[in-house]
């Protein structure tokens, strides 16, 4: 149980796009979801927190307007890169709580996506 | 603010030998500190967790840690290195102040098995 499913898993657009990222909790629900970018051989920056039905809260010197986030159901969160340029080119993983499991605190994650812009 | 450093982002070990890995962490209030491994291109899967409970934890794949107030450590350990455990780990901590359960990741280490 507590799967957690992200699509695509790897994306490539070109600059200037934007591009979604779905993140997916399979068999719970997610009332709680996180939203990361890691750099090659880096560690997770936390870029956002979003609560099911409610604006995510940003990290500070994450730009809300560029990535934006929406979680509209207890089982979907959905991350847009807008303009996407190269530099956001990275892997982005997602992580749900779920708290009506006994598991308190414990997140568990997507398989990241890589998103490449060229 | 809470912190965690992981000393050595690179640690090889040979097949069968003792793995150790190091986790330090800052908190001003108890933590919740987790371990985490990450496979080549993939997520992050649980390997063990403390809550305040137990101080030796045990989690999957033989690996164990020991949460340690005095040293403010929680390093993880096995007994006996497989091939099959070359990846990258990070060690994590929680804010847990309830309904803001934020992660705050260490740099990782990346784990070598040598045949």
């Amino acid at each position: 149980g507590a799967v957690v499913s992200q699509h695509p898993s790897w994306v490539i657009c070109k600059s200037g796009t934007s591009v979604k990222i779905e993140c997916r909790s399979l068999d719970f629900q997610a009332t709680t979801m996180f939203w990361y970018r890691q750099f090659p051989k880096q560690s997770l920056m936390l870029m956002a927190t979003s609560n099911e039905g409610s604006k995510a809260t940003y990290e500070q010197g994450v730009e809300k307007d560029k990535f934006l986030i929406n979680h509209a159901s207890l089982t979907l969160s959905t991350l847009t890169v807008t303009s996407a340029h190269p530099e956001d080119s990275s892997f982005y993983i997602c992580s749900a709580r779920d708290k009506l499991r006994d598991r308190v605190y414990e997140q568990y994650f997507g398989p990241g996506t890589r998103l490449t812009v060229t | 603010a809470q912190s965690v450093t992981q000393l050595g982002s690179h640690v090889s070990v040979s097949e069968g030998a003792l793995v150790l890995l190091r986790c330090n962490y800052s908190s001003s209030v108890p933590p919740y500190l987790f371990w985490y491994v990450q496979y080549p291109n993939q997520g992050l899967q649980l390997l063990l967790k403390y809550t305040s409970a137990a101080t030796l934890v045990k989690g999957i794949n033989g690996f164990e840690a020991e949460f340690k107030k005095s040293e403010t450590s929680f390093h993880l350990t096995k007994p006996s290195a497989h091939m099959s455990d070359a990846a990258e780990y990070f060690c994590a901590v929680s804010d847990h102040n309830f309904g803001n359960e934020k992660l705050t990741f260490g740099t990782g280490t990346r784990l070598t098995i040598i045949p």
